[in-house]
């Protein structure tokens, strides 16, 4: 099964600063999403790119996703305490219902 | 209601014990998910239901044993496990649609710990 890895896998930054994570895959997709995590609590959807989509805006967060190159990337502007979670990557396929999460980067945003 | 409910939140359980977990949504999903997650790792996927059907099963032990009673509950029967089930048990929900903007929805999870 597909597998997005993530790099770094921790993350500590001052309040106000940018937090950037990239993931990686090794087979074709049909998206990428990335999803947030509190500690220790259920995951939270954070933005979806499609595999024809190359850059995706939400809020503060920025995605990019390079299918040559089979990697995504995670921008978080302006960094807030609240941001202070795990960050997971996960890719689909075409109609599975079957979601392969990344391994996951821990980040810190320091008040 | 974009809300998955799981039940309980904490279990502790021996390993002759039976126990069940539940997760609920009132979403319409028709797509129903159990992961397992391990303390620092990414969730794993142990069974999706869709439409009420047993669609995959990423071969997970049979003292693990899922059910699906309709299409807005799922229970996950727990028997004879071992102490290397203790993790987080989460379970999800999507559309089911299988549409490439399908997104899954988390209950906040139910922290097993099998003494």
């Amino acid at each position: 099964s597909q597998q997005g890895e993530e790099d770094p896998q921790a993350l500590s930054i001052q309040e106000g600063e940018n937090a950037t994570m990239n993931c990686s895959y090794k087979t074709s997709i049909n998206n990428l999403q990335w999803y947030r995590q509190n500690s220790g609590r259920g995951l939270v959807h954070l933005i979806l790119i499609r595999s024809n989509e190359r850059e995706k805006h939400s809020g503060r967060l920025r995605v990019t996703l390079d299918t040559s190159k089979k990697s995504s990337s995670l921008l978080i502007t302006a960094s807030r305490a609240a941001d202070t979670a795990s960050y997971f990557c996960a890719t689909d396929s075409y109609g599975n219902n079957r979601l392969a999460f990344g391994k996951g980067n821990q980040v810190v945003v320091i008040p | 209601d974009t809300e998955v409910t799981q039940t309980p939140k904490h279990l502790v359980m021996g390993m002759t014990n039976k126990k069940s977990l539940k997760c609920e949504q009132h979403m319409g999903h028709r797509a129903m998910y159990w992961y397992k997650q391990k303390a620092k790792k990414p969730p794993e996927l142990m069974f999706v239901y869709s439409y009420e059907k047993l669609s995959i099963n990423e071969s997970v032990p049979s003292r693990f044993s899922p059910e699906c009673p309709n299409s807005s509950l799922l229970n996950l029967h727990l028997h004879a496990l071992q102490p290397e089930d203790s993790a987080l048990y989460l379970c999800a929900s999507s559309q089911g649609t299988g549409a490439s903007t399908d997104t899954q929805y988390f209950g906040p999870g139910t922290r097993l710990t099998v003494l």
